[in-house]
């Protein structure tokens, strides 16, 4: 069975420095990853995924994540935070090997990113 | 407008109660799914349907139904409602299994008394 993990409930940043939000995963395989932003009363917005290739991804609003096979993580980074990032971040998998079971994305529990000006 | 549209999106009811909610989207996306969110627990999965006649039981089905009226229409029934499904849902699809991000709703906050 697939899984991720956020270890951390909440992260706090000051305004323009960097930012980590850390994830780790379990897959049977080769896994495919995401990272989604929520921000208050909305829905969840696709940032970026890892599928294959280069193990950083780049995707909006600045953001970049680093794949790391040998240590099973996928930690979501941007070199200056804002006091706008300020948000909900979920990290999520899925297994393509996974076969008959769920088909949809597995989720960790989500971080609390708090930009503090 | 949105591309992948929840309604209601607050609903209050009291235990017992049936309820639907409504998902529809203009993405002409084949897969749709229906999430909870609990503080805490990040989202878990109802249900999936790849098609209008393909529905799948997700991680949470239990006290709940769904039905794929249309490619574009994907509705959740709770028959009778009880105060742990106090949550909020989203509805999401997706163009493809395995590569494709998930596009949400903007979601539906039920509280069940």
């Amino acid at each position: 069975a697939q899984s991720v993990a956020q270890p951390e409930d909440q992260v706090n940043v000051a305004e323009g420095n960097p930012l980590t939000v850390k994830c780790t995963y379990s897959v049977s395989g080769n896994p495919y990853l995401f990272w989604y932003v929520q921000y208050p009363n909305r829905g969840l917005q696709f940032l970026l995924k890892y599928i294959t290739g280069d193990n950083l991804v780049k995707g909006s609003y600045g953001f970049e994540a680093e794949f790391n096979k040998s240590q099973t993580s996928f930690h979501l980074k941007k070199p200056s935070a804002l006091v706008s990032d300020s948000a909900l971040y979920f990290c999520a998998v899925r297994d393509p090997y996974s076969g008959g079971g769920a088909d949809g994305l597995t989720f960790g529990k989500g971080t609390h990113l708090i930009i503090q000006p | 407008d949105a591309d992948v549209t929840q309604t209601p999106r607050n609903r209050i009811t009291k235990t017992g109660k049936r309820i639907m909610l409504e998902c529809s989207q203009t993405k002409g996306h084949d897969r749709m799914y229906w999430y909870r969110q609990d503080p805490g627990l990040g989202l878990r999965l109802i249900y999936y349907s790849f098609d209008v006649k393909d529905i799948n039981k997700g991680e949470i089905s239990d006290g709940y139904s769904v039905s794929r009226q249309a490619q574009a229409k994907f509705s959740l029934s709770l028959e009778s409602a009880i105060p742990n499904q106090t949550a909020l849902y989203f509805c999401a699809t997706s163009v493809s299994a395995n590569t494709g991000e998930l596009f949400f709703g903007e979601g539906s906050r039920l509280t069940v008394l």
